[in-house]
């Protein structure tokens, strides 16, 4: 089993709906977990870390973790097509590395 | 967000020379720094963690004596990519970690080996 799952996409929706990302790990002891966006042919931007069970709210998006299920999800409310683009779940693993899921591919239509 | 200067954006050499790319963490000090590569539609590999004043320790199949990596300060890291060949063509992102929790990203230099 890999570390890091993502559904590979692409997640379609229209402009103004709810996209609903998710990611599942596999080590029961990373405490921390990231979203990355990334546009083709840029670098991965950070967008939303959460460390603890439950939601965290950053504007449109909202990060929520379950430790107990071992999944983490994305939320972005009001989606823009300007949203469309590829979200990286990353976990760290030992000695601070970060392992990345495959990603998952968004495609907001106007 | 921390701010990560990778250099140059784009590169393009013939094969069998070195291209060497800057990896600099602008507004704090990173001891710990990654480079990644990327093919096209495909996810990042890691290649090698750079550890200031310490040896780089490298992810299994990726060969130490063709990509060099150097971290002789807190906010600077090299990738040395030596004696290019066509199929080391690719786009290399380093990332810097900012007090050891989250990691900032270069925009990346995509290689071009001709």
């Amino acid at each position: 089993q890999k570390e890091v799952e993502q559904n590979s996409g692409p997640l379609s929706v229209p402009e103004g709906a709810i996209a609903s990302l998710n990611c599942t790990y596999s080590d029961r002891v990373s405490q921390s977990f990231f979203w990355y966006r990334q546009y083709s042919g840029k670098s991965p931007e950070l967008i939303m870390s959460i460390y603890s069970n439950g939601d965290k709210e950053d504007g449109r998006f909202t990060a929520q973790l379950n430790k107990a299920s071992q999944y983490v999800s994305l939320l972005i409310r009001d989606s823009q097509p300007s949203d469309s683009a590829t979200y990286l779940c990353a976990a760290p693993t030992g000695f601070q590395k970060l392992v990345f899921g495959t990603g998952t591919r968004l495609l907001v239509s106007p | 967000g921390a701010v990560v200067s990778q250099h140059p954006s784009r590169v393009i050499c013939k094969s069998g020379t070195s291209v060497k790319i800057e990896c600099r963490s602008l507004d704090f000090q990173a001891t710990t720094m990654f480079w990644y590569r990327q093919f096209p539609k495909k996810s990042l590999m890691l290649m090698a963690t750079s550890n200031e004043g310490s040896k780089a320790t490298y992810e299994q199949g990726v060969e130490k004596d063709k990509f060099l990596i150097n971290h002789a300060s807190l906010t600077l890291s090299t990738l040395t990519v030596t004696s290019a060949h066509p199929e080391d063509s690719s786009f290399y992102i380093c990332s810097a970690l900012e007090q050891n929790t989250e990691a900032f990203f270069g925009q990346g230099t995509r290689l071009t080996v001709v």
